[in-house]
């Protein structure tokens, strides 16, 4: 139990263009999911906290306007990197959180290269 | 605002030695912390959970502690195996709320 998807799990795209990421909770309901960016060699950073139904809160630096987060079912969040440029290009990690504990469970990650 | 440390950043040991990792947090008011692993351009698995209230956590070759009071967490990994290389991540939630804060990561590798 407790499997989060995400699709796609790569995107190639080109400067300027726009890329919508799915973060999916298969047999869970998830009031809450959460998007982390992970560039090489580093860890997790939080980018922003989705609540199904509201809006999403942004962590300080994460431009609200580039990343639009929509969490329109307790089973689905999407991430769309608005005019995307190289330096966007990085690696997007979703977690829903689930159970009597809201544990988060994570996803497989998509790795997004902006050319 | 809570900070995550993994100390060491990298580690190498051959295989059948015994690998302790270290995580430290700075605000020890925590709900829980949870280690896992991520091999290369993969998610993350998790391995262990301990609540704020436990002191240690096992899972085969696995044993987790915490100190709560002094921030610190050390993951023992015992008779390491080619197959334990990887990543290791520790993640604190913070008690109100469920924002998990990171740390950097240590990687390792087991030399077979």
């Amino acid at each position: 139990g407790a499997v989060v998807s995400q699709h796609p799990s790569w995107v190639i795209c080109k400067s300027g263009t726009s890329v919508k990421i799915e973060c999916r909770s298969l047999d869970f309901q998830a009031t809450t999911m959460f998007w982390y960016r992970q560039f090489p060699k580093q860890s997790l950073m939080l980018m922003a906290t989705s609540n199904e139904g509201s809006k999403a809160t942004y962590e300080q630096g994460v431009e609200k306007d580039k990343f639009l987060i929509n969490h329109a079912s307790l089973t689905l969040s999407t991430l769309t990197v608005t005019s995307a440029h190289p330096e966007d290009s990085s690696f997007y990690i979703c977690s829903a959180a689930g159970g009597p504990w809201e544990t988060q469970y994570f996803g497989p990650g998509t790795r997004l290269l902006v050319l | 605002k809570q900070e995550v440390t993994q100390i060491p950043a990298a580690l190498s040991v051959p295989e059948g030695e015994n690998l302790v990792l270290n995580c430290s947090f700075t605000d020890s008011a925590i709900y829980n912390l949870q280690w896992f692993r991520q091999d290369p351009g993969k998610g993350l698995t998790s391995l262990l959970l301990i609540q704020s209230s436990q002191r240690e956590q096992t899972s085969g070759r696995l044993n987790a502690s915490l100190d709560k009071s002094s921030g610190r967490s050390t993951l023992y990994i015992a008779a390491s195996q080619p197959g334990d290389s990887a990543t290791y991540l520790c993640a604190v939630r913070e008690a109100a709320g469920n924002k998990l804060t990171f740390g950097g990561g240590t990687r390792v590798l087991v030399k077979p």
